[in-house]
């Protein structure tokens, strides 16, 4: 398949921590994107970089793309309970295929 | 904002019956997609639609699935002869892809969650 495991499973921190998050791949990609999901709901776009891009900010969120290992990061900073939420990873294969494969998700618990 | 939107949130279906998803994507949107969650697990590609035909199907989407674009504005999954393991969240989602960015941000519904028995 094209896409791998992302880790953790499950993170749990308290709130004004940082969250790390770790998405692995296995395919050439085009892009890499982030979504959220809150229990029940649809998946929300979060931020996309670039395959010839290394790093992107977008407000708290930070994200790195590392081709070479297939692997990318998205870190949450200063956390509040509210980032409470599932976080998957997507990767994008175009142009050969028009089509987001997500990843499995890390399921991050913010404590107040 | 535009948003897509999904109809019903919620289906009991008895197993062996037929159940119709509908969803409206984004008006300018030019992919659409059908997305699975089965409960806890990873979100599965099941189709994408363009220019009103298939343009891609997983290995899920077998026989059994069927997607339509019957007007201008909707977009249908249809579940043929339901069985217990099609019990999932149906996500629809859809896009504007181009050269450069590619596949680009999916804008995803609320989804419909279908309960077989």
């Amino acid at each position: 398949s094209q896409q791998g495991e992302e880790d953790p499973q499950a993170l749990s921190i308290q709130e004004g921590e940082n969250a790390t998050m770790n998405c692995s791949y296995k395919t050439s990609i085009n892009n890499l994107q982030w979504y959220r999901q809150n229990s029940g709901r649809g998946l929300v776009h979060l931020i996309l970089i670039r395959s010839n891009e290394r790093e992107k900010h977008s407000g708290r969120l930070r994200v790195t793309l590392d081709t070479s290992k297939k692997s990318s990061s998205l870190l949450i900073t200063a956390s509040r309970a509210a980032d409470t939420a599932s976080y998957f990873c997507a990767t994008d294969a175009s142009p050969s295929s028009y089509k987001l494969i997500f990843g499995s998700g890390t399921r991050l618990l913010v404590r107040p | 904002e535009p948003e897509v939107t999904q109809t019903p949130s919620h289906q009991v279906t008895q197993m062996g019956q037929e159940v119709i998803l509908r969803c409206v994507p984004i008006s300018n949107h030019l992919y659409f997609y059908w997305y699975r969650q089965i409960l806890g697990q990873k979100v599965e590609f099941l189709v994408s639609f363009y220019n009103n035909e298939i343009s891609e199907k997983s290995e899920i989407f077998d026989d059994q699935f069927s997607v339509e674009r019957p007007d201008g504005s909707n977009f249908t999954l249809k579940i043929r002869s339901t069985k217990l393991e099609d019990s999932a969240m149906y996500f629809c989602a859809s896009s504007d892809p181009d050269r450069e960015i590619g596949t680009g941000e999916l804008f995803f519904g609320e989804g419909s969650r279908l309960t077989v028995l």
